[in-house]
């Protein structure tokens, strides 16, 4: 059974603070992303890696980075949260060239920044 | 304007009605995806189409590519259907993935 995981279900980190995200992904995929998700919003799409070592920004990179240093894993860095980053995070992957581009989704991590 | 948006934002049911959930787009995809989100966050995948109409169980998909619009129909609703229902369109020639904003069903006993 396919399976992405995330570090944690609910984070509660203060102002300032460096938060990490992890995701970790057991399928060999290639490409994996990092989305946030807010109420009328949708998911948008934070970063993304093709491969280890590669990433590309999405549509809303600033204030966060990202680290992919192998391939099962993709870290989501905040480097000094403020209260705007509160948001559910999740986290997917796909193999490279998939058919019809599926996706395959973490349970999330629902991040409160006090 | 948005490149997909979905009708309604949210929808209540009794159990046991006909489900009916609207996505319109405006890009050229090679294929539209439905979603599902329960409380609790995590997303699965419902469906992939690129034309006509797929069946799972008491779930239908149907797609109209000249129209650029899909709907998502569910028969004889469940509590548990309750969920959030999204559907996702590749963004061109990137093919990253451009999502709705999501339809939030509550069906009730």
């Amino acid at each position: 059974d396919v399976k992405v995981t995330q570090s944690s279900r609910y984070l509660v980190k203060r102002t300032g603070e460096k938060v990490f995200l992890e995701c970790v992904q057991d399928m060999d995929h290639e490409n994996m992303f990092w989305y946030r998700q807010d109420p009328g919003l949708g998911l948008r799409l934070i970063y993304f890696s093709y491969d280890v070592k590669m990433k590309e920004k999405g549509d809303i990179p600033e204030g966060y980075s990202v680290s992919r240093e192998k391939k099962e894993r993709f870290s989501l860095i905040l480097e000094s949260a403020s209260t705007n980053q509160t948001s559910m995070y999740l986290c997917a992957s796909r193999t490279q060239g998939s058919p019809y581009n599926e996706q395959f989704f973490g349970p999330g991590t629902r991040l409160t920044v006090l | 304007k948005n490149e997909v948006e979905q009708s309604p934002q949210n929808l209540t049911a009794q159990e046991g009605e006909f489900i009916t959930i609207n996505c319109s787009y405006s890009v050229g995809i090679s294929a539209l995806h439905w979603l599902q989100q329960h409380p609790g966050g995590g997303i699965v995948s419902l469906f992939m189409l690129s034309s006509g109409k797929k069946k799972h169980g008491r779930l239908i998909a149907t797609i109209n590519i000249q129209e650029k619009h899909s709907s998502l129909h569910i028969t004889a609703s469940h509590p548990r259907d309750s969920a959030v229902y999204i559907c996702a369109v590749p963004r061109g020639a990137d093919d990253k993935l451009i999502f709705g904003t999501g339809t939030r069903l509550q069906v009730f006993p």
